[in-house]
């Protein structure tokens, strides 16, 4: 069964700090690997989508990896800001599923501190 | 172009009563998808339409839960009767036509509580 962990589970920051956040999964045949910020009382919305084929992908100061083999995945946040903070979630959709069901981790709550 | 919208943003009802939660996906999006967050878990998968019909409902968790997706478009979840471990965020999402290698927008969720 596919689990996915968030450490740390919060984080706190001064403005400027290049950060680094983790996600883990125990299986690693997935189909690719999702990464969601969600700001309190608000949806999720995509931030960088990698298929199990691509190391990594790049949005402006936000660049993501993937390590299928070892199951980890990391979100670098460049020159962070106080706009940054939000929860960030990870998820990752499964090979051999003929669904687009999404296993999600619990978040990293980031504070950015002016 | 409209994301995927939502209704009620915010619902608050007794115990035994009946709610009816409904989505709107991104126009020409096939796949719909339910998920939920209840305090302190993780968002966790209900289930996944492809047009109108269920491709999987493996997440729902008893009978008191109907999700509906007539005609392929807007669909609805209804939770009847509403129990206190109902009360949580429901999380409605879609993405286009080929399922897996896509990326998936949500709502911005129903927020439901029981009392």
């Amino acid at each position: 069964k596919q689990e996915v962990t968030q450490i740390p589970a919060a984080l706190s920051v001064p403005e400027g700090e290049n950060l680094v956040l983790n996600c883990s999964f125990t299986d690693s045949a997935i189909y690719n690997l999702q990464w969601f910020r969600q700001d309190p009382g608000k949806g999720l919305t995509s931030l960088l989508l990698i298929q199990s084929s691509q190391r990594e992908q790049t949005s402006g100061r936000l660049n993501a990896s993937l390590d299928k083999s070892s199951g980890r995945s990391t979100l670098y946040i460049a020159a962070s800001q106080p706009g940054d903070s939000a929860t960030y979630l990870c998820a990752v959709r499964n090979l051999g599923s003929n669904t687009g069901k999404l296993i999600f981790g619990q978040g990293t709550t980031l504070q950015v501190k002016p | 172009e409209a994301g995927v919208t939502q209704f009620p943003s915010h619902s608050v009802i007794e115990k035994g009563q009946t709610v009816t939660l409904r989505c709107d996906p991104i126009s020409g999006h096939d796949n719909l998808y339910w998920y939920r967050r209840v305090m302190g878990k993780e968002i966790k998968f209900l289930l996944h339409f492809v047009k109108e019909s269920k491709q999987d409902e493996s997440g729902m968790p008893n009978n008191r839960f109907l999700a509906e997706r007539t005609g392929g478009t807007y669909s609805t979840l209804k939770v009847q009767p509403a129990e206190l471990e109902d009360s949580g965020v429901y999380f409605c999402a879609s993405s286009q036509r080929e399922t897996g290698g896509g990326t998936i927008y949500f709502g911005e969720g129903s927020w439901l509580t029981v009392v």
